[in-house]
């Protein structure tokens, strides 16, 4: 497609449920990442994927968290066991390799938790 | 620990006005400096930043980056009501991911 796309655009979920969410990076680009906006913050960084490579899972803030990016290209985020603070924007970007590459956003997935 | 500063957090002009947002970043392994317009969910892309000294354009838009002072700014021009957004600075280190700062809500009004 033309840009990054992420699904769904909405989640409304009760505490305790695991959900998936979903990225579609640019065709062609090697490079994925994760980061979440909560109320009133700035981006913060989850996960990323650069090509067949291990991904860097430093920002994911606790194992109820996971990533996985198959075939190099889709990427799900799957929080398990939800809690009302990972309300939040769930933003993914792709970019061509990384480090000094322009990362482009997807529209994001907003989370809530009740 | 990498840490990036915005300055101011709000401004409220009045069009036409023109406009200075600040970048103050301590990052280790520094690659560049993205700067990014975020207006309802998605942050578009604005300028990247490499080099220090040389100004980016983009119609009122300009920016600039010190890496020996580690700061950055853009500059707008002639503000319209549709600058109206939250302005992210994000330097990049070595792990390749962006460390964002909290933005500058500008609110440009008519």
């Amino acid at each position: 497609g033309a840009g990054v796309s992420q699904s769904p655009s909405n989640k409304v979920t009760e505490k305790g449920k695991d959900v998936e969410l979903r990225c579609d990076p640019i065709s062609g680009h090697t490079a994925l990442y994760w980061y979440r906006q909560s109320l009133g913050q700035g981006l913060e960084f989850l996960i990323y994927f650069q090509g067949n490579s291990a991904p860097d899972k430093s920002g994911l803030p606790s194992d109820r968290f996971s990533a996985e990016r198959t075939g190099g290209s889709v990427s799900t985020l799957t929080i398990q066991r939800t809690q009302q603070e990972d309300s939040a924007v769930y933003l993914c970007a792709s970019s061509l390799a990384m480090v000094t590459d322009t990362q482009y956003f997807g529209p994001g997935t907003r989370l809530t938790v009740l | 620990e990498d840490k990036v500063v915005q300055s101011p957090l709000s401004l409220v002009v009045h069009e036409g006005d023109t406009v200075t947002l600040n970048c103050s970043y301590e990052v280790t392994n520094f690659r560049s400096l993205l700067w990014y317009k975020q207006e309802k969910k998605a942050p578009t892309f604005l300028f990247m930043l490499t080099s220090s000294g040389i100004e980016k354009k983009s119609g009122r838009l300009s920016s600039i980056l010190d890496k020996k002072e580690l700061f950055s700014i853009l500059n707008i021009t002639a503000t319209q009501t549709g600058d109206s957004a939250v302005y992210l600075c994000a330097p990049g280190g070595s792990q390749g991911n962006l460390i964002f700062g909290k933005g500058t809500k500008l609110s440009v009004k008519p």
